[in-house]
């Protein structure tokens, strides 16, 4: 069975300073994997994802992930975070499923950012 | 082009009563989802379809159920509400079923 681990529940950092937001799958088959970013009251917004090709994602707001098979990792990183980026952050895989894909979402990750 | 729309943003059901949780996309998508969301929980997904006429249960569907007569259009009915159905509820779209997911903005419900 498929799943997504995500290690931390909450993430306290500083404005301007760097932060990763850890996440790990497992699976037997390849997946596509996905970051998505929840403000306070609101639904999910993609943040990044990846397919295929290079291992290193590239999303909006400045943030990136690296894809690393050998790992199961997907980590979720910002060189200089911002207060607006104080949100929740899930991980997500999509497997092969009967009759198509199904996505799993990790527990979510509450990043906050101090002034 | 309002992407994924759900209404009502807010319910407050008594246990027992019965409501219908509306949701609507304008992208032409094919697979439709229901979700809840519960604090420290995740996205748990309740039921999903990958077009019109054409449902199947996620990881939660008990005590849910669904229709999807047209492309746009995938209501979430409750039945016989309960406590434990108190969550925030979201729909989501996607043009293929590995792709990323459209969400709405939401149905925070509680259930007395």
């Amino acid at each position: 069975a498929q799943s997504v681990t995500q290690l931390d529940s909450q993430v306290p950092v500083f404005e301007e300073a760097p932060v990763e937001l850890r996440c790990n799958y497992s699976s037997s088959v390849s997946v596509y994997l996905f970051w998505y970013v929840q403000y306070p009251n609101q639904g999910l917004q993609l943040l990044l994802k990846y397919l295929s090709g290079s291992t290193l994602v590239k999303g909006i707001n400045g943030f990136e992930a690296e894809f690393n098979k050998s790992q199961t990792s997907f980590h979720l990183r910002k060189p200089s975070v911002h207060i607006s980026d104080t949100a929740e952050y899930f991980c997500a895989v999509s497997v092969p499923n009967t009759g198509g894909f199904k996505t799993i979402f990790g527990a979510g990750t509450r990043l906050f950012v101090k002034a | 082009n309002a992407g994924v729309t759900q209404t009502p943003k807010f319910r407050i059901l008594k246990i027992g009563q019965s409501m219908t949780l509306q949701c609507a996309q304008d992208m032409n998508h094919n697979y439709m989802y229901w979700y809840r969301q519960d604090p420290g929980m995740g996205l748990k997904l309740i039921y999903y379809s990958v077009g019109a006429g054409i449902t199947d249960k996620g990881e939660v569907p008990n005590g849910y159920n669904v229709s999807r007569s047209t492309t746009e259009d995938f209501p979430l009915r409750l039945e016989l509400a309960a406590p434990s159905q108190t969550s925030v509820y979201f729909c989501a779209s996607s043009d293929q079923g590995a792709r990323d997911q459209f969400f709405g903005p939401g149905t925070r419900l509680t259930v007395l």
